[in-house]
């Protein structure tokens, strides 16, 4: 079964810390991707990353940034917490070169800033 | 990037009822994937769809594909209480662009 995990389940953390989420896949898969998860707004797209040392910017980057130094793991890094990035945060990965992009989520982290 | 619109957002259901949600797109999408996530889950892939008026089955869930390729539909016959979650769709290309989902609750 693939596996993807995050390093919490739940984070609290006060205005101004920088924050690290971490995930990490145990399936070789090329792409990652985290999402933020909000009532009445759905999943929406932060960062993703096509391969090692490689990121492109999603729908709302503003406030993030990542990092991807290994192909298992993939870090979304809030650099200066705000109380509006408290959320449900989910990283996903998928395979690039197969024709079904099937995105296999983690548990998600839910991550309180006050 | 390609935007899918889900409708209904919310959708309340007597157990043993019927259930249809529907996701349209104002482009052709070159095919499209749908995903459950059950309250305080994670969303978890069901099937993705790619051929022009592609129908498929899971039990039952029954999941359409548009002739145009511009909308699908996800209809679950008799709904049970294990069908509670938000339904989403999305085109099925990197990256994945999710609609907003249609959250279902079964009333037993």
């Amino acid at each position: 079964d693939v596996k993807v995990t995050q390093s919490s389940r739940y984070l609290v953390k006060r205005t101004g810390e920088k924050v690290f989420l971490e995930c990490v896949q145990d399936m070789d898969h090329e792409n990652m991707f985290w999402y933020r998860q909000d009532p009445g707004l759905g999943l929406r797209l932060i960062y993703f990353s096509y391969d090692v040392k490689m990121k492109e910017k999603g729908d709302i980057p503003e406030g993030y940034s990542v990092s991807r130094e290994k192909k298992e793991r993939f870090s979304l890094i809030l650099e200066s917490a705000s109380t509006n990035q408290t959320s449900m945060y989910l990283c996903a990965s998928s395979f690039s070169n197969r024709g079904s992009y099937e995105q296999y989520f983690g548990p998600g982290t839910r991550l309180t800033v006050t | 990037g390609q935007q899918v619109m889900q409708i209904p957002q919310y959708q309340h259901v007597q157990e043993g009822e019927d259930f249809t949600t529907y996701c349209n797109s104002s482009t052709t999408l070159s095919n499209i994937q749908w995903y459950k996530q059950r309250p305080g889950g994670h969303p978890v892939f069901l099937i993705q769809l790619v051929k022009s008026g592609e129908v498929k089955k899971q039990k039952r869930l029954t999941f359409q594909f548009g002739e145009a390729k511009k909308n699908s539909s996800l209809h679950i016959t008799a709904t049970q209480t294990t069908d509670v979650g938000t339904y989403f769709c999305g085109p099925g290309n990197t990256p994945l662009v999710f609609g907003k989902g249609t959250r279902l609750s079964v009333i037993a």
